[in-house]
């Protein structure tokens, strides 16, 4: 079965401006995730959502970052203006089934802020 | 809320030479409990998981974990490290149902020729 897809891989943007990332999950899998992982740390959730509803956005500043998932499928991150501190991969991820599979993770994307 | 302490942000070990990750967690339920790998410029992939059954759990490439209620952990082990093992581990903790996974900060093995 084909994976979990991000795009883009890498992207590179100056402070203030704004970016969106794209995921597109394993079909079938109605739980999504969008998780920040800054250099040296473990990641961070961000917001879940089941089906196209959310379901946890706490950790999620929602001043600058807002997610949406149309149809229930593919999902778009998107931040506005993004700060210096927003450097991070962005990893997607989707599940089925936790206790049974786990999650399956995107390559992520590589954002630099400058 | 659950966390996770991963001791030790690098760990070296020879080729050859027994893998030691250390993972303890805090979680006010019996919690489900996962082990990730990451490569570089890659995202993460499943090793093994513990949700209920035996507390030993064997994972892909010769990875293993037991979960220890008494001590709340969940070391990750390898009889024999080789060169490819080489990555950035994580654990990560959930309570059962469609909560979301909550990761430690990770370590970094380095294994040594």
């Amino acid at each position: 079965e084909a994976g979990v897809a991000q795009s883009p891989r890498y992207k590179i943007i100056e402070k203030r401006q704004s970016v969106a990332f794209w995921c597109n999950p394993i079909s079938g899998h109605a739980t999504l995730y969008w998780y920040q992982q800054i250099l040296g740390q473990g990641p961070k959730l961000l917001i879940q959502f089941q089906n196209n509803g959310v379901v946890d956005d706490s950790q999620l500043p929602k001043d600058r970052f807002s997610a949406e998932r149309l149809k229930g499928v593919d999902s778009t991150l998107k931040i506005q203006p993004a700060k210096l501190e927003d450097s991070a991969v962005y990893l997607c991820a989707s599940s089925l089934d936790l206790s049974s599979y786990g999650y399956t993770f995107g390559s992520g994307t590589r954002l630099t802020v400058v | 809320a659950q966390s996770v302490t991963q001791l030790g942000s690098h760990v070296s070990v020879s080729e050859g030479a027994l893998v030691l990750l250390r993972c303890n967690y805090s979680s006010s339920v019996p919690p489900y409990l996962f082990w990730y790998v990451q490569y570089p410029n890659q995202g993460l992939q499943l090793l093994l998981k513990y949700t209920t059954g035996a507390t030993l759990v064997k994972g892909i490439n010769g990875f293993e974990a037991e979960f220890k209620k008494s001590e709340t952990s969940f070391h990750l082990t390898k009889p024999s490290a080789h060169m490819s093992d080489a990555a950035e581990y994580f654990c990560a903790v959930s309570d059962p149902g469609n909560t979301p996974l909550v990761f430690g900060k990770g370590t970094r093995l380095s294994v040594i020729a």
